[in-house]
């Protein structure tokens, strides 16, 4: 089946740090990849989708300065957390496809924690 | 856009009962639908999904159903285990994109 590897699984910085996020298809090409948030006891909160070669498409709220995305690759696409603050601790998740349409595979999130 | 509901919010079961989880959504474009569960700390995993075209779809212990006409689909799983507990999350696709439920906070007592 389909595998996404995310990096690294859990990481503390301090205020004001950038952190950057790797989400990698392994065994497949993903022209699309999706980045989510979940604060602890919530629903998964869709932040942009990746589109490999173009800017990413931002939801409404989230600071595209803020969370940059770069989809340079078929196989990567990277969230940096520029400035980062106690605010943007949280769970950092990535989805991608095999096929458009079909159920995607998450990967194994970041727990991001900013001091 | 769509909007997804999702109940209940917590739900207890004793081992060996059934569990039903409902869901709502709004958008009649909408046409696949999957189920994540989600144990604590951990991503979630797809454990089942049915497309617009199937009415139920079932998969040894869990079954999924789904009604077009008035939008909603449920997640069913019969005789549960401990290891069934966990936050299980329904999605209708939107678009390229999902949009999920809040969740179910599934206990499983022993």
């Amino acid at each position: 089946g389909a595998v996404v590897s995310q990096h690294p699984s859990w990481v503390i910085c301090k205020s004001g740090t950038s952190v950057k996020i790797e989400c990698r298809s392994l065994d497949f090409q993903a022209t699309t990849m999706f980045w989510y948030r979940q604060f602890p006891k919530q629903s998964l909160m869709l932040m942009a989708t990746s589109n490999e070669g173009s800017k990413a498409t931002y939801e409404q709220g989230v600071e595209k300065d803020k969370f940059l995305i770069n989809h340079a690759s078929l196989t990567l696409s990277t969230l940096t957390v520029t400035s980062a603050h106690p605010e943007d601790s949280s769970f950092y998740i990535c989805s991608a496809s095999r096929e458009t349409g079909n159920g995607y595979t998450f990967g194994s999130g970041t727990r991001l924690t900013v001091v | 856009g769509e909007n997804v509901e999702q109940h209940p919010s917590t739900l207890s079961v004793q081992e060996g009962d059934s569990a039903v989880i409902k869901c709502t959504y709004s958008d009649s474009a909408s046409n696949y639908f999957p189920w994540y569960k989600q144990e604590l700390g951990k991503r979630p995993q797809l454990i089942i999904d049915i497309r617009s075209n199937v009415g139920e779809k079932k998969d040894q212990r869990i079954a999924v159903t789904l009604n077009k006409t008035a939008k909603h689909f449920s997640l069913h799983i019969t005789e549960t285990q401990p290891e069934d507990s966990a936050v299980y999350f329904c999605a209708a696709n939107y678009g390229q994109n999902f949009v999920f439920g809040p969740g179910t906070r599934l206990s499983v007592l022993p």
